[in-house]
């Protein structure tokens, strides 16, 4: 199975200041149609995943354009401009290529 | 707006089977995949299948492979999640989403329990 890595696994954030979440994978996530099948999620506290990014760097419908994601084959990163207080939750990665899909271990993100 | 509504919380026996229900809404069912993810109490995700609403192939996580069973009714546009021969490890809240996570169920607990 492949292994997904996030680092850090806690991140305390002013409000405002920018914060960065790492994902390594054990292997490349390209496929042979060009696509790179990396995904972001959060999970707030209480509630259910919620898809943030998709393929990598795409947003989702309705998420704040503070949110980025970059990286390709096996080297990840989700990029927050300015956290807010709605960020806080738990932020997942996961590859959706190789079967059976993985998600990283998580990353809890407070405020300061 | 795309919804996806859960069966209620389950509390199960050592041994028993659970079947769980995702009903959904907003969209064309067979338009999208139906994933089934499960969280143990305090722990991460972990993906446990999938199914084409399409075409019914599925796709399943292998340290499960001969206890669950994935389905769909398109009449009802209902996805189902049965596992057999629960055990305690179980435990946990399981959620069925649509496409890539594109959009998740609330989420139902099933506890095994003697």
């Amino acid at each position: 199975d492949i292994v997904m890595t996030q680092t850090p696994l806690s991140l305390s954030v002013t409000p405002g200041q920018p914060a960065s979440i790492s994902c390594k994978s054990s292997q490349s996530l390209l496929y042979s149609d060009g696509k790179t099948y990396l995904y972001w999620y959060l999970q707030k506290p209480g509630q259910s995943p919620q898809l943030l990014i998709y393929e990598v760097s795409s947003r989702f419908s309705g998420v704040p354009d503070r949110f980025s994601g970059s990286g390709s084959g096996t080297d990840f990163t989700l990029k927050i401009s300015r956290v807010e207080a709605e960020d806080v939750g738990v932020y997942y990665c996961m590859q959706g290529i190789h079967l059976p899909w993985t998600f990283g271990q998580g990353t809890k993100v407070e405020i300061k | 707006q795309v919804q996806l509504v859960q069966s209620g919380a389950e509390v199960k026996k050592p041994g028993a089977s659970v079947k769980v229900s995702c009903k959904a809404s907003g969209y064309t069912f067979t338009s999208y995949d139906i994933s089934w993810v499960r969280q143990a109490p305090g722990q991460g995700l972990e993906w446990m299948g999938w199914i084409s609403a399409y075409n019914g192939n599925t796709n399943y996580a292998q340290k499960l492979q001969g206890r669950v069973t994935m389905t769909t009714d398109t009449s009802t546009s209902t996805a189902y999640m049965e596992l057999r021969s629960l055990r305690s490890d179980d435990t946990a809240v399981y959620y069925c989403s649509a496409g890539t996570g594109d959009y998740w169920g609330q989420g139902t607990l099933v506890t095994v329990s003697s």
